[in-house]
């Protein structure tokens, strides 16, 4: 799988939206946009995931690059329990036998009341 | 309950020492792995298994060997415990096809004295 980019943390306010940056200049046409994120103590959970067009689910939005070099995971309004690590992954889902799925460090998000 | 049951959720062992930790899952899913976490390193992956008969090593499989004895269940040994194998660790399932969306155990945090 392509190697992705995070900050390694950011820092939002209650209430107020937050996005959330990764960089995948490697990126194949193959390859799919992965977010999944973890609260303290727990496992990590599937957040959202998009090819090229804008994905919107009731967790988040995903807006992608044109070119899909990057992408960005938007949590609209922002509340204290999405403080978490927020992990951005390729997946080729071409490669059907090789379902090696690696996370890197995240980005650990801190929400301010 | 959860869908993806892992245990112990906490282990204290000796360098040297044989431990399991057994993951079972009731999703139905045919795909099971393995992750392990240390701070600041994210998930990488051990081993995963696309059905009963198909093991497939990850990224850090060294040390580890896994038995997959029925569709719902894989488990993860060490053979020979040793303290830089102290983490939390992860199991997850997915199903054939799809996206590829992972589902994970709350984990099993292993100490290694």
């Amino acid at each position: 799988d392509a190697k992705t980019t995070q900050p390694n943390s950011m820092e939002s306010n209650e209430e107020e939206p937050v996005h959330l940056p990764c960089n995948h200049s490697t990126i194949s046409g193959t390859d799919y946009i992965h977010w999944y994120r973890q609260l303290p103590s727990q496992g990590p959970e599937y957040v959202i995931h998009g090819l090229t067009s804008n994905v919107n689910n009731r967790m988040a939005s995903l807006a992608i690059a044109e070119d899909r070099k990057s992408s960005t995971l938007i949590l609209h309004r922002a509340t204290l329990r999405d403080a978490a690590v927020y992990y951005c992954i390729l997946r080729d889902l071409s490669q059907y036998n090789n379902n090696d799925m690696r996370f890197g460090a995240g980005t650990r998000l801190t929400v301010k009341p | 309950d959860a869908d993806v049951t892992q245990t112990p959720r906490n282990r204290i062992t000796k360098t040297g020492k044989r431990i399991m930790l057994e993951c079972s899952q009731t999703k139905g899913h045919d795909r099971m792995y393995w992750y392990r976490q240390d701070p600041g390193l994210g998930l990488r992956l051990i081993y995963y298994s696309f059905d009963v008969k198909d093991i497939n090593k990850g990224e850090i499989s060294d040390g580890y060997s896994v038995s997959r004895q029925a569709q719902a269940k894989f488990s993860l040994s060490l053979e020979s415990a040793i303290p830089n194998q102290t983490a939390l660790y992860f199991c997850a399932t997915s199903k054939q096809g799809g996206t590829g969306e992972l589902f994970f155990g709350e984990g099993s945090r292993l100490t290694v004295l």
